[in-house]
């Protein structure tokens, strides 16, 4: 069963705009982790927080994590088109064991 | 250096049959993971293999199984196929002995279409 919900479902943005995902689980977790799905294909590692950590920042891309309110968010500064994808969040519940995920948000970044 | 690889990239099955997927981990890691993801929802967690051995199991049915070779590199098979088993089958490997487990590096995945 999927423990994450991810919220938008989907979400239209023009490109140099800002995109921002939000996902809710339910048990308490190790760590989260976003992954982005291009058409189908492999997932792509995006980034890792730890249940410790409060904020992470990778490039265009930071993640919150509040683990009192069990969500987690996914900001993407200056859209561009090659964003658009599908992103997920998962969650580790005890460090290396299996993800679980949610349902995702699929992204279009109009140029 | 070569990420995870996965064989065959497409698959189309008739109900009934048997179906096994390959999958190639990392360099340097040595646990492996299989999900299944249907189309239009994320994946789901089939089992985890490392040493050889099955360490955790989804919810899915026996007719699920796996192996894990000494290389490391796996074998997700699946018997008396549906039509429900039509999916994106993905791999993931991570390096457990290392430490560095967290990250899950996936593969491109197989898909599996049952007819």
């Amino acid at each position: 069963s999927q423990q994450g919900e991810e919220d938008p479902q989907a979400l239209s943005i023009q490109e140099g705009e800002n995109a921002t995902m939000n996902c809710s689980y339910k048990t308490s977790i190790n760590n989260l982790q976003w992954y982005r799905q291009n058409s189908g294909r492999g997932l792509v590692h995006l980034i890792l927080i730890r249940s410790n950590e409060r904020e992470k920042h990778s490039g265009r891309l930071r993640v919150t994590l509040d683990t009192s309110k069990k969500s987690s968010s996914l900001l993407i500064t200056a859209s561009r088109a090659a964003d658009t994808a599908s992103y997920f969040c998962a969650t580790d519940e005890t460090s290396g064991s299996r993800l679980t995920f949610g349902e995702g948000t699929q992204l279009t970044v109009n140029p | 250096d070569a990420g995870v690889t996965q064989s065959p990239t497409h698959l189309i099955k008739t109900r009934g049959q048997q179906v096994t997927l390959r999958c190639s981990p990392k360099s340097g890691h040595d646990t492996v993971s299989w999900y299944q993801q249907a189309l239009g929802q994320g994946p789901q967690f089939i089992f985890q293999y490392y040493e050889e051995e099955e360490r955790q199991r989804g919810n899915f049915p026996d007719r699920f199984s796996g192996h894990q070779f000494p290389n490391y590199s796996s074998e997700l098979n699946v018997n008396a196929l549906l039509l429900g088993d039509s999916a994106l089958y993905l791999c993931a490997s991570s390096p457990l002995l290392r430490g560095g487990w967290d990250e899950q590096y996936f593969g491109p995945g197989t898909r599996l279409t049952v007819t």
